[in-house]
């Protein structure tokens, strides 16, 4: 059990410019969540999959944003046209079927200039 | 909606010293509870878990019991150490309409620990 992974740890980038982070979960995991950490907040959902499927997406994921998840492996978020309000921590979580605890990985902190 | 308030940090204390830090929680049906840290630098980390009404989630001497006639999951540990300096967030699992869950954190309790 490697944990969860992500790449990559830290991104800055200009406003306008478009991002794409990656997650790979626990091998064995078939749920896989995304979250934005502000800062001196708690992390915020922003989506999830079952397996390949995206089953549900918060309305914090405005329509600049889009994740995917092609092979039930890993999956990537990309943003769009950043703007500086996107700057935050970007999460990973994934998690089996038969539970509620979700297993985060490091992050990826994401810096709009 | 359901929803997590834990109290404002920072939270400084010596070393040995007896840690609270209150969480309480507005939900619908009967979630989990979790406590999880974030340390300097790193990611989150599930720290303990409830299941149920008085249940009680113990792990690296710290716990906390699930109360559902005061809607409370208070973290509490006997006697800190310096490496127990980190963010703590209290949150509960929300299961979604699609299946699964997701996970609803209150804003996080910064605990400092002084030698």
């Amino acid at each position: 059990d490697t944990g969860v992974s992500q790449n990559p740890r830290h991104k800055i980038t200009k406003r306008g410019q478009n991002v794409t982070f990656r997650c790979d979960p626990i091998s064995e995991h078939n749920r896989l969540y995304w979250y934005r950490q502000t800062l001196g907040q708690g992390p915020e959902f922003l989506t999830y999959f079952q397996n390949e499927a995206q089953l549900e997406k918060s309305r914090l994921l405005s329509d600049r944003f889009s994740a995917e998840r092609p092979k039930g492996s890993f999956s990537t978020l990309e943003i769009q046209r950043t703007e500086q309000g996107d700057s935050a921590m970007y999460l990973c979580a994934s998690s089996p079927l038969a539970t509620d605890t979700q297993y985060f990985g490091p992050g990826t902190r994401l810096t709009v200039l | 909606g359901n929803s997590v308030t834990q109290m404002e940090g920072p939270v400084t204390l010596s070393e040995e010293a007896f840690l609270t830090i209150n969480c309480t929680y507005t939900a619908t049906g009967y979630p989990s509870l979790f406590w999880y840290v974030q340390y300097p630098g790193e990611g989150l980390q599930l720290l303990l878990k409830a299941t149920k009404a008085d249940d009680k989630g113990s792990n690296k001497g710290f716990e906390a019991t699930y109360r559902k006639e005061t809607t409370s999951f208070h973290l509490e540990k006997g006697s800190v150490q310096v490496s127990d300096s980190a963010v703590y967030f209290c949150a509960l699992s929300e299961p979604p309409n699609t299946g699964g869950f997701k996970t609803i954190f209150g804003a996080g309790t910064r605990l400092f620990v002084k030698a």
